[in-house]
């Protein structure tokens, strides 16, 4: 079975550091993934997915991911943060066979950014 | 653009009570996907439809119950609620085409159900 580990619940920094939130898949068969932003009181947002070709995904708000097979990761990183990036993250892969499936999410990381 | 729109935002029942959540996908969506949120969890797969069909299932008890209509939206039914039922529900859906596979899903923004 597909899982997603994120590792750091809570991840703290300054405005204008770099972010990294980490997350590492397990599945037999690399399957899609994505990051999903939640602010509070609302709705998953996307901010990536990588399915096939270029393995460094770019997405909306500077953030981008890279696909590392080798490692079974998909790290999420911004080279400066703003205080407007404090939110939780969700890392989520999707099986590849069958297409249209469920997202299977990580448990999630919050981001705390401060001045 | 449009968005998925849930209905109600928020829901407070009582123990034993039925609620009805109900989804509308971007419009030309044909997949819709409802997911259970519980407090300071991750979102946690209950149920899809694609074209008005049963696409897969995942942890959705048996007192819940969902369907797609011929317009696409979709609506979940839960009876006899409990205490563990609290919590916010999502509604995604997305474009199968003909395309690249796994279009992504774009959430609602959710119904947060409280019982009491």
């Amino acid at each position: 079975a597909q899982s997603v580990t994120q590792l750091g619940s809570h991840v703290s920094v300054s405005e204008g550091a770099l972010v990294l939130l980490r997350c590492n898949y397990s599945s037999s068969v690399p399957p899609y993934l994505f990051w999903y932003v939640q602010y509070p009181n609302q709705g998953l947002q996307l901010l990536l997915k990588y399915t096939t070709g270029a393995t460094l995904v770019k997405g909306i708000n500077g953030f981008e991911a890279e696909f590392k097979k080798s490692e079974t990761s998909f790290h999420l990183t911004k080279p400066s943060a703003h205080m407007s990036d404090a939110a939780e993250y969700f890392c989520a892969v999707s099986p590849v066979s069958g297409g249209y499936n469920k997202l299977i999410f990580g448990a999630g990381t919050r981001l705390a950014v401060h001045p | 653009a449009a968005g998925v729109i849930q209905s109600p935002r928020h829901l407070i029942k009582e123990k034993r009570e039925t609620a009805t959540l109900k989804c509308y996908p971007i419009p030309r969506h044909d997949t819709v996907y409802w997911y259970q949120q519980g407090p300071g969890q991750d979102p946690q797969f209950l149920i899809s439809f694609y074209e008005k069909m049963q696409s897969d299932k995942g942890s959705i008890p048996d007192r819940f119950s969902a369907q797609q209509f011929s317009d696409y939206h979709s609506e979940l039914n839960m009876s006899s609620l409990e205490l563990g039922d609290s919590a916010l529900y999502f509604c995604a859906s997305s474009l199968r085409g003909s395309g690249e596979l796994n279009q992504p899903q774009h959430f609602g923004d959710g119904t947060r159900l409280s019982i009491l």
